[in-house]
């Protein structure tokens, strides 16, 4: 089991440039989550998934977007970055109520730098 | 005032030592309460996961929730250089499945 895998690993934008980050996970979850770490404000969390297809948002949604195709995948996307995006994001999954816990499982992250 | 509240340190231990890391927290609705290590460039792991009041003990860690004071604590036992990282509290109600985050207290286990 590889658990939650991310690409890229590391990324360098230029102002208004586009991308989307790919967030996996091979152990059947329905939860998904897309958080941000920056020094001094912790884990926050920009979207989530509770299932295929569904999506909303989180604390910090706005200038992203994500879509939930398939069960297994999560992708975040930056339609035109900026600097104050400029962070670590971190992917998440979590099971299904009923067949697990609340805790959450982390991917390894994208270093992400907007110039 | 944040919903949960989590000294960042940093603290700085000699190896051995027993490390207390703690974590405040407002809304009573919390029943599920974790702790997460995160190593430097790493993404946050589960350490350990407890549901409602009391004590749950995994080798040289234990986790303990006091709900009547809104408080939670991991001990480290004979701590080593490797358990040198943050530790992230996180917590939930049970109602939506977003955990909420302390923002993480930086550990240093001296040799």
């Amino acid at each position: 089991n590889a658990g939650v895998t991310q690409t890229p690993k590391f990324r360098v934008l230029k102002t208004g440039q586009s991308m989307t980050l790919l967030c996996a996970q091979d152990m059947n979850h329905e939860y998904m989550y897309w958080y941000r770490q920056d020094p001094g404000m912790g884990l926050r969390l920009i979207h989530y998934s509770v299932g295929e297809g569904t999506t909303a948002k989180g604390e910090v949604p706005d200038g992203y977007n994500v879509s939930r195709l398939k069960k297994q995948n999560f992708l975040l996307g930056l339609e035109s970055a900026a600097p104050s995006q400029t962070s670590v994001y971190f992917c998440a999954s979590s099971p299904r109520p009923g067949t697990g816990g609340y805790e959450q499982y982390f991917g390894p992250g994208t270093r992400l730098t907007v110039t | 005032q944040k919903e949960v509240e989590q000294d960042p340190g940093p603290l700085s231990v000699p190896e051995g030592a027993i490390v207390s890391l703690n974590c405040t927290y407002s809304n009573s609705a919390f029943q599920y309460f974790m702790w997460y290590r995160q190593y430097s460039r790493k993404g946050p792991e589960l350490l350990m996961y407890t549901y409602s009041s009391g004590n749950k003990e995994d080798g040289r860690f234990t986790a303990q929730v006091d709900k009547s004071s809104k408080y939670i604590s991991l001990f480290i036992r004979d701590s080593q250089p490797s358990d040198s990282a943050t530790y992230l509290c996180a917590m939930e109600a049970g109602n939506n499945r977003k955990l909420i985050w302390g923002l993480g207290t930086s550990l240093a286990v001296n040799p």
